[in-house]
């Protein structure tokens, strides 16, 4: 059965520090990833997905992160993160295509401090 | 365009009372989502819709029931609600995406705002 595990349930940096956010996955098959970004009180929103192009996948506002399959990895990284960036981020895998529905990891509270 | 919509955004009930919660789209998506989100859980799949006049169980169906007789509208209902159930809810919808270079197609699932239910 596929599953995701957010290692770290809150993470802090400094503004202008490097965000790193991890996400392992189990999964029989190739999968599907998604990384997505809940701001306070709002809905979720995709940050970024990869869908087996290219392994490094850039998303909105700075994010990307990298597919290793060695590692059974898709960790979320920022070069220099913004106050703006505080919000809860989630990682998923879908590893069936349509017939898949979205597993969810437990979810990162980011907070940046000034 | 709107997207995806809920109603209401809030709301209080006491135990055993019922209440539906509806969710609206207008991407003319086929596959509708129900989720709970509580703390230090995520989202856990209640419900799940892969078209019009279709419903499928998720991961966390006990207590609540789902219709989707329109296309573009989705509803959750609670007949009796419990103290478990205070929690965020969101909707979702997708559309098949992809379906190239010999993988399948995937969905890319575009969430509401949620709405807060309490239940006291």
């Amino acid at each position: 059965a596929q599953s995701v595990t957010q290692l770290g349930s809150h993470v802090s940096v400094s503004e202008g520090a490097l965000v790193l956010l991890r996400c392992n996955y189990s999964s029989s098959v190739p999968p599907y990833l998604f990384w997505y970004v809940q701001y306070p009180n709002q809905g979720l929103q995709l940050l970024l997905k990869y869908t087996s192009a290219a392994t490094l996948v850039k998303g909105i506002n700075g994010f990307e992160a990298e597919f290793k399959k060695s590692e059974t990895s898709f960790h979320l990284t920022k070069p220099s993160a913004h106050m703006s960036d505080a919000a809860e981020y989630f990682c998923a895998v879908s590893d069936k295509g349509l017939q898949g529905n979205l597993i969810f990891g437990k979810g990162t509270k980011l907070s940046v401090k000034p | 365009n709107a997207g995806v919509t809920q109603t209401p955004k809030f709301r209080v009930l006491k135990t055993g009372q019922s209440m539906t919660l509806l969710c609206a789209q207008d991407m003319n998506h086929e596959y509708m989502y129900w989720y709970r989100q509580d703390p230090g859980m995520g989202l856990r799949l209640i419900h799940y819709s892969v078209g019009e006049g279709t419903t499928a169980k998720g991961e966390v169906p006990d207590g609540y029931n789902v219709s989707r007789l329109k296309k573009q509208n989705f509803l959750l209902g609670l007949e009796s609600a419990a103290p478990s159930q205070t929690s965020v809810y969101f909707c979702a919808s997708s559309a098949e995406t992809g379906g190239t270079s010999g993988r399948p197609a995937y969905n890319e699932q575009f969430f509401g705002p949620g709405t807060r239910l309490t239940v006291l």
